[in-house]
């Protein structure tokens, strides 16, 4: 299994373009969530989802959008990009929703907006 | 806002001691997990508490859960070069449909 995958690993953007983040895992997980880590900080949750056609905000999820239309992938869309969503984002996976589950983590993408 | 808050926010010590991180959350947990972060790559899961549970090991880590004073440490011991990184608390809830809140890390810098 390749686990949780992100593409692209570094993006430069400039204020106001748009792009998408993707994300996909092969292990049927049914969670699926993003977060954003700021240097020297944790990770804050923006989107996360529970199944396909599932989705909910996170803490930090204004501008930001996702969708789930397929178990495998959860793309997160970047609407107008702006400087202060330069950040490092990591998606993660679970197989359930249930808060024993362990999550997996996707090697992150890093975004750089100017 | 952070649910946990990692103390001290930066440890550097010398190969084979032992190295002692400690978690701090504001409300009531379902579990607490620790993450490991190399530099520029995703969180690794490494251990998992549950709330009615006080001490779990795994190999050279030891976590303690004190729901009392709401914490956790997490002990690493005979730490090794390998374990330079960041560690992360996480923490769980039974009515937040399995999000993870994470608190800012400890960096940790073993020297050879």
């Amino acid at each position: 299994n390749a686990g949780v995958t992100q593409t692209p690993k570094f993006q430069v953007l400039k204020t106001g373009q748009s792009m998408t983040l993707q994300c996909a895992q092969d292990m049927n997980h049914e969670y699926m969530s993003w977060y954003r880590q700021d240097p020297g900080m944790g990770l804050r949750l923006i989107h996360y989802s529970v199944g396909a056609g599932i989705t909910d905000q996170g803490e930090v999820p204004n501008g930001y959008n996702v969708s789930r239309s397929t178990t495998e992938d959860f793309p997160l869309r970047l609407l107008s990009a702006a400087p202060s969503q330069t950040s490092v984002y990591f998606c993660a996976s679970s197989s359930g929703t249930g808060p024993q589950e362990t999550q997996y983590f996707g090697p992150g993408t890093r975004l750089l907006v100017l | 806002s952070q649910q946990g808050e990692e103390d001290p926010q930066a440890l550097s010590i010398q190969e084979g001691e032992n190295a002692t991180m400690n978690c701090s959350y504001k409300t009531s947990i379902n579990n607490l997990q620790w993450y490991r972060q190399n530099s520029g790559r995703g969180l690794v899961h490494l251990i998992l508490i549950r709330s009615n549970e006080r001490e779990k090991h795994s190999g050279r880590l030891r976590v303690t859960l004190d729901t009392s004073k709401k914490s956790s440490s997490l002990l690493i011991t005979a730490s090794r070069a390998a374990d330079t990184a960041s560690y992360f608390c996480a923490t769980r809830t039974n009515t937040n449909a399995g999000k993870s809140t994470f608190g800012d890390g400890t960096t940790l810098t073993v020297k050879p």
